[in-house]
């Protein structure tokens, strides 16, 4: 099945600091992906929809500002958080769908950030 | 708006016991449903699916139906083993390039 690689698995970094997240299609293109946040022992939330070659579309109550996305080719998006405070820490999951169009997604590992 | 409801853990069953995690869903048209698991600390895996009525999807034990008269898709094991210890989420295929629709996640915790 298609591979999405997200990088870095895991990063602590200090308050005030922003942190980058790459998610990358490994053998497939996609023009859209997808980041989720996960909370302890919670399911997953939509942050916004990455779209190559156009703004994000972000989920209401997601801050725009804080959680920027950038998806400047077919196989990678990221997402920078800014000025990160501990309120930020927490799992976040990118993801695609399949090269068909209308199949399964893909998951990235996932990346465990916690800002202290 | 679509959406997709499971049953609420934490489910714990000892080894070899019989699993069913029930999920249903509301849906406009013929959505694509799947069963994901996520290992600690991990992204999330895809399971199984089904693409269309009376599919039956299948993988390592695990199989759920798409039943289209009940609108669910309940995953189902024989025998779990510890090492499926886990947490399941249900999902179904909105329109073509948007996000899946997940369910709440239950998780399993199998015993030895």
């Amino acid at each position: 099945g298609a591979v999405v690689s997200q990088h870095p698995s895991r990063v602590i970094c200090k308050s005030g600091t922003s942190v980058k997240i790459e998610c990358r299609s490994l053998d497939f293109q996609a023009t859209t992906m997808f980041w989720y946040r996960q909370f302890p022992k919670q399911s997953l939330m939509l942050m916004a929809t990455s779209n190559e070659g156009s703004k994000a579309t972000y989920e209401q109550g997601v801050e725009k500002d804080k959680f920027l996305i950038n998806h400047a080719s077919l196989t990678l998006s990221t997402l920078t958080v800014t000025s990160a405070h501990p309120e930020d820490s927490s799992f976040y999951i990118c993801s695609a769908r399949g090269p068909l169009g209308d199949t399964e997604a893909f998951f990235g590992q996932g990346t465990r950030l916690t800002v202290v | 708006g679509d959406s997709v409801t499971q049953m609420e853990g934490p489910v714990t069953l000892s080894e070899e016991a019989f699993l069913t995690i029930n999920c249903t869903y509301t849906a406009t048209g013929y959505p694509s449903l799947f069963w994901y698991v996520q290992y600690p600390g991990e992204g999330l895996q895809l399971l199984l699916k089904a693409t269309k009525a009376d599919d039956k999807g299948s993988n390592k034990g695990f199989e759920a139906t798409y039943r289209k008269e009940t609108t669910s898709f309940h995953l189902e094991k024989g025998s779990v083993q510890v090492s499926d210890s886990a947490v399941y989420f249900c999902a179904l295929s909105g329109q073509a390039g948007t996000a899946l629709i997940f369910g709440k996640g239950t998780t399993l915790s199998v015993s030895s």
